[in-house]
């Protein structure tokens, strides 16, 4: 068990629609990253917050958005989705900036 | 542009075989971190290790091992008398560092999918 939370494990939806995913870091880890694992292209990365703060950008969407809250918990919100968008999203924290990441078991997306 | 290539895309063996799985990368960083992460099919991404660009000594853990080269700008990953347990992806991930030391992106290989049959 990593100790990263993810849910739910699984979402179901149509296209058009909007979903938020979420996701609780290890206990003491301030950074959370946000990646997306599709068939065709990979593991990609999305965003990275450091302790409620965006530090980087990755491939992510315009329609796609994220947060970091206080209590360091983070939300991935898509919107307006696609067919394209069906994916496996992981979440992963760390410590700081180099230390290993640990993931959370990923949200598995699918849009009808 | 830093890229991580992991030519080989599925490796089937017979359990007790070794087997190798490459990573090439590359990088115009001085200071790089090395990833290996493993992928059952469970769907969890697990971390096996991290190698900083400054430390090229090999590593063993149990029937692991890991071989860092920079001349050759490789970081292969063995797997000693493999079992059915081993049957997963394997991804190898190369960090960038930012700015602040706290910015990071770790660009993935596309995976090497192992399969150790009984």
């Amino acid at each position: 068990d990593s100790g990263v939370t993810q849910t739910p494990k699984h979402l179901i939806t149509a296209t058009g629609q909007r979903v938020t995913l979420r996701c609780s870091p290890r206990s003491g880890d301030l950074s959370v990253y946000w990646y997306q694992q599709s068939l065709d292209q990979g593991l990609q990365f999305l965003i990275h917050y450091y302790n409620g703060e965006e530090r980087a950008k990755g491939n992510i969407l315009e329609r796609f958005s994220a947060q970091q809250f206080p209590d360091l918990h983070s939300e991935l919100n898509l919107s307006s989705l696609e067919l394209g968008d069906s994916a496996l999203y992981f979440c992963a924290s760390s410590v700081k900036g180099n230390s290993p990441l640990h993931f959370g078991n990923g949200t598995r997306l699918t849009v009808t | 542009a830093q890229k991580v290539t992991q030519a080989q895309t599925e490796i089937s063996v017979v359990e007790k075989e070794d087997v190798t799985l490459d990573c090439v990368y590359e990088t115009r960083d001085t200071t790089y971190y090395l990833f290996w992460y493993k992928q059952p099919p469970s769907g969890e991404l697990v971390f096996l290790i991290r190698r900083n660009s400054f430390d090229e000594q090999n590593e063993i853990s149990g029937r692991y091992s890991w071989n860092f080269q920079k001349s050759t700008s490789s970081f292969n990953f063995t797997i000693t008398a493999s079992q059915v347990v081993d049957s997963a992806v394997y991804f190898c991930a190369l960090s960038e560092e930012g700015n602040a030391g706290n910015n990071r992106k770790l660009i993935w290989g596309l995976g090497t999918s192992l399969a150790v049959n009984p």
